[in-house]
Parts: C-alpha cells; structure tokens; sequence
C-alpha cells in the first residue's frame, strides 16, 4: 500500500459529459502528480501540484483541469469526453525534497462509451 | 520528440539468469533517475534511482548502471525470479523542474 488513494476505483461513462477524479496523497507529501496511461502505453505527465499550487504542466488538454485543495487532495476534472480519453489516470505523492521518488496510487480506469 | 525512450517493449527471460533492461534519453538536463515496477491493477512502485554524479548504483538483485556520454541507463535484475514479472518504467527527471518523464516500458516475463 503506497498510502496514496484514488477513488473511483472504476468510472464508465458517455461522451460528453464531464467527471471529477480525486486523490489523497501520502500523508505529509505536498507534490501530487496527475498522468495518463492509454492503452498499454506509457505513462504521459498531465500536471503536477505543489502544496496548492501549479507547479508543472505536461501534454494536458484544455477540457481536462486539475486542482490541490487546502488539505492537499486534488482533483482532476475531465470534461466534454471523448472516445479517446478512455485510459487509466494515476495519482502520485512525494515529498519535498529534490530527489524523493514519486508514490503511486492504484489509478482510476476511466471508459468512455 | 520522446525525450526517454525503452525500445524494448518486452523482454523474456529465464529464471535465475540475468535480465537486462535498457533505457535512452535525449535531454542533457536530465541528472535524476529513476525505474519503477508495475504489477497489472497497481500503480507503479519506485525501484531503485541513480544521480548523475554515479555510475552504479546496488540494491540487492537491483542494479541500475548509468553512461552519461551515452545517454543510457540499464537496469541489471540478477538472478531474475518469476515475481519480478511486470513492467517495468525508466523515469529521468531535471531536478531543477521537478517533473519526471516516463518511458514507454519494457514487460518483462521470468519464465520458472
């Protein structure tokens, strides 16, 4: 158990409409990190949240937005769905410090019908 | 441009033997990295790092080796057991910027 979790578990939804996926970090990590996982393939950086704030973006669209709350969960929010947006979506917590690794949770396996 | 690229998209090996997986980079700025392991229906779990200040770095069966002018890192599993099967993910980070980029993976599959 990384201490991260993800909820839902699973999503199925329609093109279309909109979902929220949200995460609670490992207590004390301030950094959560939102990436995409399609299809087998690798895991694409979304964005990443430092105690509340942005603090780096990757290949996000702009139907998808993410946010930190004050008690460090974060949400990311995913609208206007396509076909294409069906994939696991991962959280991952770290500390602080330069050189801590990232802690992943079980990720949320979103489909789109 | 892919800036960490597993060209192996698979690797089988037999149990006990070595496993040797591969991992390029393009960005010279990169000086942190990292190999997790993902089992199927769990997130990935960090498995070993290395600085750029190193070559080598150990941890049990886990051996990554670093080649800066190469740009390439491999991860060395010695002797290779069948739960080690999973995929396994090079990650590179600017620890400047924070981020990691992930590679692609490599499945690996330790045949008893």
């Amino acid at each position: 158990d990384s201490g991260v979790t993800q909820t839902p578990k699973h999503l199925i939804t329609a093109t279309g409409q909109r979902v929220t996926l949200r995460c609670s970090p490992r207590s004390g990590d301030l950094s959560v990190y939102w990436y995409q996982q399609s299809l087998d393939q690798g895991l694409q950086f979304l964005i990443q949240y430092y105690n509340g704030e942005e603090r780096a973006k990757g290949n996000i669209l702009e139907r998808f937005s993410a946010q930190q709350f004050p008690d460090l969960h974060s949400e990311l929010n995913l609208s206007s769905l396509e076909l294409g947006d069906s994939a696991l979506y991962f959280c991952a917590s770290s500390g602080g410090g330069t050189y801590n690794e990232q802690f992943f949770g079980p990720g949320t396996r979103l489909t789109v019908l | 441009d892919q800036q960490v690229k597993q060209n192996s998209p698979s690797l089988s090996v037999q149990e006990g033997r070595i496993s040797i997986l591969n991992c390029d980079y393009t960005n010279s700025m990169f000086d942190y990295f990292l190999w997790y392991k993902k089992y199927p229906a769990e997130g990935p779990t960090f498995l070993i790092s290395i600085s750029s200040i190193k070559d080598k770095n150990e941890d049990g069966r886990f051996t990554v080796f670093l080649n800066k002018s190469a740009k390439h890192l491999s991860l060395h599993i010695v002797p290779s057991q069948p739960g080690d099967s999973a995929v396994y993910f090079c990650a590179a980070k600017n620890t400047n910027a924070g981020k990691s980029t992930f590679g692609d993976g490599t499945t690996l599959t330790v045949k008893p």
